[in-house]
């Protein structure tokens, strides 16, 4: 099976500091995406941030930034100036050319004053 | 239009019972997605459709799930003969175009099987 592995059961960040989500993910595709959504407490699920496996340069959405490593098969996210609003679930992601999204198990984290 | 919507937004279901549940997606996406989330997971992948075409489905989807999307607008998930392991949040996406843009969810539907 391909999976997305995050390591970080829970993370802790003070607000404004910056903090560094971990992900991992196996593929045998040489064309796929990946993706960081956000899932709030109660609320639906929103896409943060995307990367096409085929373009070199990390993609940046305003304070949420990506350190993709394709020969290692890595995709953290990066979020500075933490917000109180940034407190969620967050997951990581993986499409084929089938589409279909292959979460990892999800990242809590907690944002403190 | 407001985004995925996903009927009913909770169902407590007696064992051995059918259930249904309903989801709108965003009007011009052609793909919609149904992923099943259970308790301190991450979402899994059930079944896709293009427009009315049924293209991919998990090995999660059993002979107990059925899934339809007629004239390619909302979409219908029924499980039959409820189990208890059912007990989860079922989730629909939608999304639109030929290369992975980005997947819209709704609020999802709870179900508890008891």
């Amino acid at each position: 099976a391909q999976t997305v592995t995050q390591s970080q059961p829970e993370m802790s960040v003070q607000e404004a500091e910056t903090v560094t989500l971990s992900c991992t993910y196996d593929t045998s595709e040489s064309d796929y995406y990946l993706f960081w959504y956000k899932q709030p407490p109660s609320r639906q699920m929103i896409l943060v941030i995307r990367q096409e496996a085929y373009k070199q340069q990390n993609a940046t959405e305003n304070r949420f930034s990506v350190n993709f490593q394709k020969a290692a098969k890595s995709f953290s996210l990066k979020i500075s100036d933490s917000q109180l609003g940034d407190a969620a679930m967050y997951f990581c992601a993986r499409a084929n050319s089938g589409y279909a999204l292959n979460f990892g198990k999800g990242t809590s984290l907690l944002v403190t004053p | 239009d407001t985004g995925v919507s996903q009927n009913p937004r909770h169902k407590i279901t007696k064992r051995g019972q059918n259930v249904t549940f309903r989801c709108d997606p965003i009007s011009e996406h052609n793909r919609l997605y149904w992923y099943r989330q259970t308790l301190g997971q991450g979402p899994e992948f059930l079944t896709y459709f293009q427009n009315e075409a049924q293209l991919e489905k998990s090995r999660l989807l059993s002979d107990r799930f059925s899934a339809e999307r007629p004239k390619g607008s909302f979409s219908t998930l029924e499980i039959q003969r409820t189990e208890q392991g059912d007990s989860a949040m079922y989730l629909c996406a939608s999304s639109l175009g030929h290369t992975n843009t980005e997947a819209f969810f709704g609020q999802g539907t709870r179900l508890t099987v008891v």
